[in-house]
Parts: structure tokens; sequence; C-alpha cells
């Protein structure tokens, strides 16, 4: 059961810039717990993309950003490039589970 | 490189018991650097936490879920388990066994995934 909410789609042209929200709540990303996202090509296995708030692993290109305030976090993907067409999933520990959650899944799509 | 690579029966009758196992190349699981840990996801659906493993033997499980699942591990074969008692239809998914990075708690080395369906 996701107690991260994402908008379960998101589009937009080559070269424009898309965001994602994040909303939880007190018990997860409100209570100061890191949010990462992971990014699901189809037919493929999630890959971390952002950890702990801001970090990239070696390899992602840094249009890839995010951000953190109160409650919610949002993934920002400037430049888009037809090969970010993928699924994108926010993750954050949640105290009352003493375990982590997953947004619900964001769907983008490069117009 | 570390890997993971999941393994188990595609086929399970409902009812019966689920076993997956998750092997673990290139690391071991006896670090106390990592949980290691099971996220299962329906055909075009989310991703669903079921739960972790710490080397010391400690779990914790997804409470949708707890009542039927069981992790195991072995340090000899470095090797972790999911057991999921009681199947249905509804647990026919893709799962994934994945290295938690403690605290911090994000999946930074995923299995490619295994295919599990439910069905008589």
């Amino acid at each position: 059961q996701s107690v991260l909410t994402q908008p379960p789609s998101v589009s937009g042209a080559p070269g424009q810039r898309v965001t994602i929200s994040c909303t939880g709540s007190s018990s997860n990303i409100g209570a100061g717990y890191d949010v990462h996202w992971y990014q699901q090509l189809p037919g493929t296995a999630p890959k971390l993309l952002i950890y702990d708030n801001t970090n990239r692993p070696s390899g992602v290109p840094d249009r890839f950003s995010d951000s953190k305030s109160g409650t919610s976090a949002s993934l920002a993907i400037t430049g888009l490039q037809a090969e970010d067409e993928a699924d994108y999933y926010c993750q954050s520990y949640d105290s009352s589970l003493s375990g982590y959650v997953f947004g619900t899944g964001t769907k983008v799509t490069v117009l | 490189q570390v890997q993971l690579q999941e393994s188990g029966p595609g086929l399970v009758k409902p009812s019966e018991t689920l076993s997956l196992t998750c092997t673990v190349s290139g690391g071991s699981v006896s670090g106390g650097s990592y949980y290691w840990s099971w996220i299962r996801q329906p055909a075009g659906k989310g991703l669903e936490w079921i739960g972790y493993i710490y080397y010391s033997g400690s779990t914790n499980y997804n409470p949708s879920l707890k009542s039927r699942v069981t992790f195991s591990l072995d340090t000899s074969k470095n090797q972790f388990s999911l057991k999921l008692s009681s199947v249905t239809a509804a647990d026919t998914a893709v799962y994934y066994c994945a290295r938690v990075l403690r605290p911090q708690w994000y999946m930074d080395v995923w299995g490619k995934g295994t295919t599990v369906t439910v069905s008589s």
C-alpha cells in the first residue's frame, strides 16, 4: 500500500522541463527522512536515480534534480529527452511501518 | 560489482507457498551496511515493499503481508529467500530482490526480477 502520492502521468516536448511531485505525511517525508527516486524503463528493473535528496549515482545526468519541502518532494527533469520516457517512483522511510514506502509512480511521456 | 539474481518457480498454485531465492555475487550478505529486501510489482502497477532481512537474521515485513511472509538468510551460499504462503491470484507479480543501504534506506542494487504467476 503506497503512502506516497504521485501524479499518474506527466508529459513534455523534447527539451522542456517537467516536474513530478511526491506527497507524503508526517511519518515519512515530513519526519525528515530522505527521499530517493528511481527510474524504471519499460520491461526492466527500477534503477536508482537520485538518493539522499540530492545525490546522483555515477552515470545519471545532471538533468535530473530534486527538491524537498515539508511533507513533499519533487523530481525535475530539464532538457527532456526521448530516453527519459519511463516510470518514476519516489521512496522514503516510514516510521509507522518501520520500513520503507514507494510512491504510486508517474509515467513520463515525451511528446 | 555487486549483482543480485532471483530464482524460483514461475508458476504457483493457489493456496500453496511461493518460494524465491536471491543469490548475491560480488558482495556478501554478511555485511552490516545493508538490508536485503524483496519488492514486488503486479503487471501494470506500482512497486510494493514486501520486507527486509538483516545479516543478523532480524526481519521486518510489510504489515499487509506479515502474516504470510517469511524471510531467511544463508550466509554460506550468499543467498536470501522469500516464502509467501496461501497465495492467491493477487500475488501474481514480478518479484525483485534488492540491496538496501543502511541507514539511508535506498536500494542501490536490484535484481532483474522474476515473474511469478499464481494459477491452477
